[in-house]
């Protein structure tokens, strides 16, 4: 298996441009995650998906941000417009099940550059 | 709302040493608790998944151990070599797929 799969690994925008980032999970995981990754405040959860469903996307900071998941195997991270305090390392993960019960996986993410 | 905590933040032994990493966490009604691995500029990497059920996991060199009743988790490294310098998180899993993670403790093991 190639693993959980994220695309681009470096994006460097300007601000008010808008950035896709995109995943896609290990075949057969039916739960997958978004997580944004700086340096003050760790590992934040943006959004959880689980059967293609949107579950929880208390993590979304504002409306600039929008994500989909169209099938099982993608999903899009929609930032529109970026800004520079968007700058962060963008992670997707999957896992099989609802429960927690196994081992989450995550992709080699995606950094951001908002100048 | 579960918190985790992961102290210290950074940690530095010599080579061959044995260390322990801690994480504790508020809420003791835990579904799992899972271990990870992560290298500077890259992803996350899975070490260890205890079942709420277990005391602990072994795999190699590691060792996790779990104690729900104290909010308590520890990674035992055994023999530290360079090559395990990364950073190392806890994540604590609620029901319902919420993952809880710590701030992590960056580990430097000098040859």
């Amino acid at each position: 298996d190639a693993g959980v799969i994220q695309s681009p690994r470096h994006e460097v925008t300007e601000m008010g441009q808008e950035v896709t980032l995109r995943c896609k999970p290990i075949s057969g995981h039916n739960s997958l995650f978004w997580y944004r990754q700086t340096m003050m405040r760790g590992l934040e959860l943006l959004i959880y998906f689980n059967n293609n469903v949107p579950i929880d996307d208390s993590g979304m900071p504002e409306d600039r941000f929008s994500a989909k998941m169209p099938n099982a195997s993608f999903s899009t991270l929609k930032i529109q417009p970026s800004e520079p305090r968007d700058s962060a390392v963008y992670f997707c993960a999957s896992t099989s099940g609802g429960s927690g019960a196994n081992v989450l996986t995550f992709g080699a993410g995606s950094r951001l550059t908002v100048l | 709302k579960q918190e985790v905590t992961q102290i210290p933040a950074a940690l530095s032994v010599p080579e061959g040493e044995n260390l322990v990493l801690n994480c504790s966490f508020t809420d003791s009604a835990i579904y799992n608790l899972q271990w990870f691995r992560q290298d500077p500029g890259k992803g996350l990497t899975s070490l260890l998944l205890i079942q709420s059920s277990q005391r602990e996991q072994t795999s190699g060199r590691l060792n996790a151990s779990l104690d729900k009743s104290s909010g308590r988790s520890t990674l035992y490294i055994a023999a530290s070599q360079p090559g395990d310098s990364a950073t190392y998180l806890c994540a604590v899993i609620m029901t319902g797929n919420q993952f809880y993670f710590g701030t992590g403790t960056s580990l430097t093991v000098i040859p």
